[in-house]
């Protein structure tokens, strides 16, 4: 069955630092999603992609992010300063639509010292 | 701004238990999502409703458009289903706005 995947699992790093979050959507989906969940807290919609453009952003999206689809298959998340409470796990998502099931790869821990 | 709210935060029940999950959200929704939470963090949809009633398994997610209220219905729990579930309200801006989750305790 087809599935999301993401890349790397963990990422410790730095503040100030950048980091690269890596996702594969499934292959014949159009619409992609970055999530994030900071421990103990709900699930928080950071921005939507279609058609090689941002269709939606939340206000957690600021500047210091920022999402590429630099080929047919990856799509990445780019937080270029990292902040303390960058700290969460990040949740790529895919869909066929706009209204259809989203599918969630398994996550990236990102922990920022 | 669409708010999406889950009760209870927790639960924990007996195996064999009949179990439900109540969701409410505040504005007009183009579906409701219920999504399972694993221990390692993975979401795993279990159910999109734009109306009536689903059945997957012991698995039985309802919802009333008027009452904007669903619920999500477990039969005859088991120690495997322990885990965090949650609803998700999508209303055609593609993102899902999740409730808070509740995290369920099944116990043999």
């Amino acid at each position: 069955e087809p599935e999301v995947t993401q890349t790397p699992s963990h990422q410790v790093t730095q503040m100030g630092q950048e980091v690269i979050l890596r996702c594969v959507p499934i292959s014949n989906h159009l619409y992609f999603y970055w999530y994030r969940q900071i421990l103990g807290q709900k699930v928080e919609f950071l921005v939507s992609f279609y058609n090689n453009e941002i269709s939606e952003k939340s206000e957690i999206f600021d500047d210091q992010f920022s999402v590429e689809r630099p080929d047919g298959s990856n799509f990445t998340l780019k937080i270029r300063s990292t902040k303390l409470e960058d700290s969460a796990m990040y949740f790529c998502a895919s869909s066929e639509g706009t209204v259809g099931t989203q599918y969630f790869g398994p996550g990236t821990r990102l922990l920022v010292l | 701004k669409n708010e999406v709210e889950q009760s209870p935060q927790n639960l924990t029940a007996q195996e064999g238990e009949f179990i439900t999950i109540n969701c409410s959200y505040s504005v007009g929704i183009s579906a409701l999502h219920w999504l399972q939470q694993h221990p390692g963090g993975g979401i795993v949809s279990l159910f999109m409703l734009s109306s009536g009633k689903k059945k997957h398994g012991r698995l039985i997610a309802t919802i009333n458009i008027q009452e904007k209220h669903s619920s999500l219905h477990i039969t005859a729990s088991h120690p495997r289903d322990s885990a965090v579930y949650i609803c998700a309200a999508s209303s055609g801006t593609y993102k899902y706005i999740f409730g808070t989750g509740t995290r369920l305790k099944v116990l043999a």
